[in-house]
């Protein structure tokens, strides 16, 4: 079975400044998907970014990068120019690439951000 | 932009109760799950669905739990006989097939059960 760790369950930043979320994962598949989702005080999930497991290059969306290193099943969220609007639960979350397959979460890390 | 609606918002019910919550998946899409989230905890898979018929399902959808798309659009779970600890926010997802695999989520149904 598939397993999602989040380390940090709370982290704070001053806006402007760079966070890195930690995640990583176990699992027996050679090919999957990650991703990170956000949930803010709305409770709606939104995505932030997804990684195809066979792409060594890092996924990046505006202001959000990731750093997925395979072999040490990692794949971390960093979060440049942060803004009050990015305060909110961020699960990362794992899916194998075949089928029907659900997404496995991690406990999530709640940010905030300071002005 | 497509989106996933959910229906209701939020819902009280009586413990024993039956409830039916509602989903309109991404009209393209053929694949529909539900999840849900007791409050502060983590996301949970329960249910995954395609053509017609159950694909997957957790430990937690048991046979209080059933899925059942009545028609093109819709995609409902029904818990038969609510119980204080089904209150959570259940949320409905789709994806597409052939290579899209990004589920995109519905706002959620806050369940509520006294």
């Amino acid at each position: 079975a598939q397993t999602v760790t989040q380390s940090q369950p709370e982290m704070s930043v001053q806006e402007a400044e760079t966070v890195t979320l930690s995640c990583t994962y176990d699992t027996s598949e050679s090919n999957y998907y990650l991703f990170w989702y956000k949930q803010p005080p709305s409770r709606q999930m939104i995505l932030v970014i997804r990684q195809e497991a066979y792409k060594q290059q890092n996924a990046t969306e505006n202001r959000f990068s990731v750093n997925f290193q395979k072999a040490a099943k990692s794949f971390s969220l960093k979060i440049s120019d942060s803004q009050l609007g990015d305060t909110a639960m961020y699960f990362c979350a794992f899916m194998k690439h075949r089928g029907n397959t659900p997404l496995v979460f991690g406990k999530g890390t709640r940010l905030s951000v300071i002005a | 932009e497509p989106e996933v609606t959910q229906t209701p918002s939020h819902q009280v019910t009586q413990m024993g109760q039956e409830v039916i919550l509602h989903c309109v998946p991404i009209s393209n899409h053929l694949y529909f799950y539900w999840y849900r989230q007791i409050l502060g905890q983590k996301v949970e898979f329960l249910v995954s669905f395609y053509n017609n018929e159950i694909s997957e399902k957790s430990e937690i959808f048991d046979d209080q739990f059933s899925v059942e798309r009545p028609d093109g659009s819709n995609f409902t779970l029904k818990i038969r006989s609510t119980k204080l600890e089904d209150s959570a926010m259940y949320f409905c997802a789709s994806r597409t097939t052939g290579g899209q695999d990004t589920q995109y989520f519905g706002p959620g149904t806050r369940l509520t059960v006294l």
